[in-house]
């Protein structure tokens, strides 16, 4: 089925180890973004990619960083992961634009990092 | 980006209509209304979204005052399964969009 592919499903991480989570869309998506998502709390926005090659910060950039590797791929990397960043991360894509496209988001199944 | 406001949480029964309404009340001339349905544990899936007056799918109805400051979700004849948190986002700016906490629906049998 077309959508939004996140890896790993599941990570636990020792404070200040390094990862990369990895999102990948097969809709043609011009635009791609990282959520976070703490318990009983709304989504944050971490960084997003309009398109190929742009990037920009979010709400809560700090100790993460992002690739835009190509049209379908879209990386987040924690250099030195903190207890902090203890969540669940949501990778989504959209056709772009002013309406985001006309259905919207589309959201992977997202990763549950926990940094112990 | 408009910001919006909802209720925190709503109890239901199944087969009645659930109505859920958000406020926006500086919701811009390009601005568009999305509502996403988030059930535990998955990512947000998109419901519906218009501009104004009434949209329809299969999932549900949203309904659009001429004036735009509001918007109103209706989930026809609720089941159990539609358990989930609700949210509604307006925007258009910068091709991105900021999710609030949403509004948790709770279907009783």
């Amino acid at each position: 089925n077309a959508g939004v592919t996140q890896t790993p499903k599941f990570q636990v991480l020792k404070t200040g180890q390094s990862m990369t989570l990895q999102c990948a869309q097969d809709m043609n998506h011009n635009s791609m973004y990282w959520y976070r998502q703490d318990p009983g709390m709304g989504l944050r926005l971490i960084y997003y990619s309009a398109s190929e090659g742009t990037t920009d910060k979010g709400e809560v950039p700090n100790g993460y960083n992002v690739s835009r590797l190509n049209k379908r791929e879209f990386s987040l990397r924690l250099e030195s992961a903190a207890p902090s960043q203890t969540s669940v991360y949501f990778c989504a894509s959209s056709e772009g634009g002013a309406r985001f496209g006309r259905n919207g988001y589309t959201f992977g199944s997202g990763t549950r990092l926990t940094v112990v | 980006l408009a910001k919006t406001t909802q209720p925190i949480s709503m109890d239901s029964y199944e087969g009645q209509e659930v109505n859920i309404t958000c406020s926006h009340n500086n919701i811009a001339t390009n601005d568009y209304i999305t509502w996403y349905q988030q059930f535990p544990s998955q990512g947000p899936r998109f419901i519906i979204q218009g501009y104004k007056t009434k949209v329809t799918n299969e999932v549900a109805s949203l309904f659009i005052p001429a004036d735009r400051k509001s918007s109103t979700l209706s989930l026809p004849r609720v089941s159990l399964s539609d358990t989930a948190v609700y949210y509604c986002l307006v925007g258009a700016q910068d091709d991105k969009i900021i999710f609030g906490k949403g509004t948790r629906l709770h279907i009783l049998p």
